[in-house]
């Protein structure tokens, strides 16, 4: 299995853009998280989805942020307009299973470097 | 809400030492997880707990999950350059919902060869 894909790996946008993150899941995982990580905050968890579902928005901390997850294999997190607190590292992670125990470990993609100049 | 403290922020160590980081919290948690995130990757699972008191090894690797439910440590035995890294400690209470992964702020490892 390739892993958790995300893409792009980087992007350089400038105040007021948009910008779509995205992310291709472990096919048969069924949970799909975005984190956002920064130095001052460490991994938050922005929204997590389960059978395509949103689960929980709770840690989305504006408007300008949205996440879908049209299907299975793919999510997007699209943040209209950005702005420079958005610069940050974006993990997509998915696992397997409804919160039991050995269904919880996550598997993480190689993140999304945004910078908002 | 819940939180994690882990410890200590950094370490600066000498290559062959061991090592050891440890995560607590005012609360119970059911999972104990522990990651590693090299520079510019996403965190990868080293070892997971799930019961009180549970011993694992992986490797030089080795993590107990606390008997009081409400911490976690982590030892690297002989620690090599690779180990090099950011290491992540993680816990679940299954009474929230999956997304309530609380994750530690990191211990930030350096190795001098």
């Amino acid at each position: 299995d390739a892993g958790v894909i995300q893409s792009p790996r980087h992007e350089v946008t400038e105040m007021g853009q948009e910008v779509t993150l995205r992310c291709k899941p472990i096919s048969g995982h069924n949970s799909l998280f975005w984190y956002r990580q920064t130095m001052m905050r460490g991994l938050e968890l922005l929204i997590y989805f389960n059978n395509n579902v949103p689960i929980d928005d709770s840690g989305m901390p504006e408007d300008r942020f949205s996440a879908k997850m049209p299907n299975a294999s793919f999510s997007t997190l699209k943040i209209q307009p950005s702005e420079p607190r958005d610069s940050a590292v974006y993990f997509c992670a998915s696992s397997w299973g409804q919160g039991r125990s050995g269904a919880n470990v996550l598997t993480f993609g190689a993140g999304s470097r945004l910078t908002v100049l | 809400g819940q939180q994690l403290n882990q410890s200590p922020q950094s370490m600066f160590i000498q290559e062959g030492e061991d090592v050891s980081m440890n995560c607590t919290s005012s609360s119970i948690f059911n999972t104990w997880l522990w990651y590693k995130q090299d520079p510019g990757e996403g965190p990868v699972l080293l070892i997971a707990l799930y019961k009180a008191g549970e011993l694992t090894s992986n490797g030089r690797l080795t993590a107990q999950f606390g008997i009081t439910r409400k911490d976690s440590f982590l030892n690297i035995s002989a620690s090599i350059p690779s180990d090099v890294g950011i290491y992540f400690c993680a816990g679940l209470n299954y009474g929230g919902s999956q997304g309530n992964l609380i994750f530690g702020k990191g211990t930030k490892l350096s190795v001098k060869p």
